[in-house]
């Protein structure tokens, strides 16, 4: 899988807009770009994937530039609840062991109030 | 729909002791990890199961820990013994078949404390 790169920490006010950005400049054309974030003492938890296309869900956006080398998710208003560690992961569309999360560091977004 | 249930979520132990914990997948999720997270890190992959059959543990330390999945359903990770640096959270999660998109199911962990 390729190798994503993550700012370590971002900080947001709340109500404002956070864009979480992440470079994987050596993604394949059959591998994914998958969010997810982990909220303090509990399990990672789903955000969002794409391929190509910005994709939308009621949690976030996610926007992939044209050569896939980077994307940024998106959480359009941000609360206080959304403080997490927010982890880019990019993975290739398969069975078996391809199925694997890898996780880097991620990065550490605190809403502040 | 109920999440993945572990337990239990805390655990302290002398080093060189056993442990063991549990996983209960969610119903019907063929596909099952167990994650080490340490502190300050993102999760590890230790093994994944698909039914009851281990379909990649070449990140397990099988000198001290095992895994099992009987009858394709629930798990146990045990640690034998174990070590200061097995000071973790350890994190169960599931998934269905649904290729090629599978989301991962987590639940709250473990966290094992050696001393």
């Amino acid at each position: 899988d390729a190798k994503t790169t993550q700012p370590p920490s971002m900080d947001c006010a709340e109500g404002r807009a956070a864009n979480l950005p992440c470079n994987h400049s050596t993604i394949s054309g059959n591998e994914y770009v998958y969010w997810y974030r982990q909220i303090h003492s509990q399990g990672p938890q789903y955000i969002i994937h794409g391929l190509k296309n910005n994709e939308t869900n009621e949690m976030a956006s996610l926007i992939i530039t044209e050569d896939r080398k980077s994307s940024t998710l998106i959480l359009p208003h941000a609360t206080l609840r959304d403080t997490a560690v927010y982890y880019c992961i990019v993975r290739k569309r398969s069975s078996g062991s391809a199925r694997q999360l890898t996780f880097g560091s991620g990065t550490q977004l605190t809403v502040l109030p | 729909e109920a999440g993945v249930a572990q337990s239990p979520r805390y655990k302290i132990i002398e080093k060189r002791q056993s442990v063991a914990f549990w996983c209960n997948p969610i119903s019907g999720h063929a596909t099952l990890y167990w994650y080490q997270q340490i502190l300050g890190q993102g999760p590890k992959l230790l093994i994944q199961f698909q039914n009851n059959g281990v379909v990649d543990d070449s990140q397990l330390p099988k000198d001290r820990f095992s895994a099992e999945r009987l009858k394709g359903v629930d798990s146990t990770l045990k640690i034998q013994p174990a070590k200061l640096e097995d000071s973790a959270v350890y994190l169960c999660a599931s998934s269905p078949d649904r290729v090629p998109y599978n989301e991962q199911f987590f639940g709250p962990g473990t966290r094992l404390t050696v001393l």
